[in-house]
């Protein structure tokens, strides 16, 4: 059973905010993702990480950061939401024996207006 | 071109039928195959993974990997309305950090009763 937490689930806040989007895992992974999924569109990474203070950008452009400071603790940033930023923000880890499995926190809903 | 391109949906089979879902990819050097299911407004989870040419098959799921042709696919025997949902296919060209798949559009898989 994969034990991976995202907070908030749903989120609704205001231009200009400053948002953190918390990670936690308690499998002891070492690797952490994080995606942006529109509706009905495809899982689009915008961060990773290998492990303790090691992060790297994905596939996709982001204006978030993201920090790794703990194993365990993997938050994204936002200094400054945009509306563009609006969608949902997936977390995953993989485990790091044999061929790696990715496991997915419940999401967080990000709404800027 | 997409390096992962699925099947078009919606995709509609009667409860107990056999629902067959495709995708394809472009790396020919890719070497881990997975299929996620995904709930509307609900994050990915895992199904199937295949790494060799052949049959998987997990109760009522079965993956199928053709590397020559450079296809994988999905079938789901005696479908239930509980299926009803997104498959998505993901492809990496090995079997590290696997959060960094290139994952298709999906392909939306209704089940009526």
């Amino acid at each position: 059973e994969a034990d991976i937490y995202q907070t908030p689930r749903y989120l609704v806040i205001g231009t200009g905010k400053k948002i953190t989007l918390e990670c936690s895992q308690t499998m002891g992974h070492d690797k952490m993702y994080w995606y942006q999924q529109d509706p009905g569109m495809e899982l689009h990474l915008i961060h990773y990480s290998y492990g303790v203070n090691s992060t790297e950008k994905g596939d996709l452009s982001s204006e978030s950061t993201v920090s790794r400071i703990r194993t365990e603790h993997f938050p994204l940033t936002l200094e400054s939401a945009r509306p563009s930023h609006t969608s949902q923000y997936l977390c995953a880890s993989s485990e790091d024996r044999g061929y790696e499995k990715l496991f997915f926190g419940s999401g967080t809903q990000l709404s800027v207006l | 071109q997409k390096e992962v391109e699925q099947n078009s949906g919606p995709l509609s089979v009667p409860e107990g039928a056999i629902a067959s879902l495709n995708c394809t990819y472009s790396d020919r050097g890719s070497q881990s195959f997975f299929w996620y299911r995904q709930y509307s407004g609900k994050s990915p989870e895992l199904i199937m993974s295949i790494y060799s040419n052949g049959d998987k098959e997990d109760g009522r799921f079965t993956a199928q990997l053709n590397k020559a042709s450079q296809y994988v696919s999905l079938l789901i025997r005696d479908s239930q309305p509980s299926d009803s949902a997104t498959y998505l296919c993901a492809v990496k060209r090995d079997q590290y950090m696997a959060g960094k798949s290139t994952f298709g559009d999906g392909t939306t898989l209704t089940v009526k009763p």
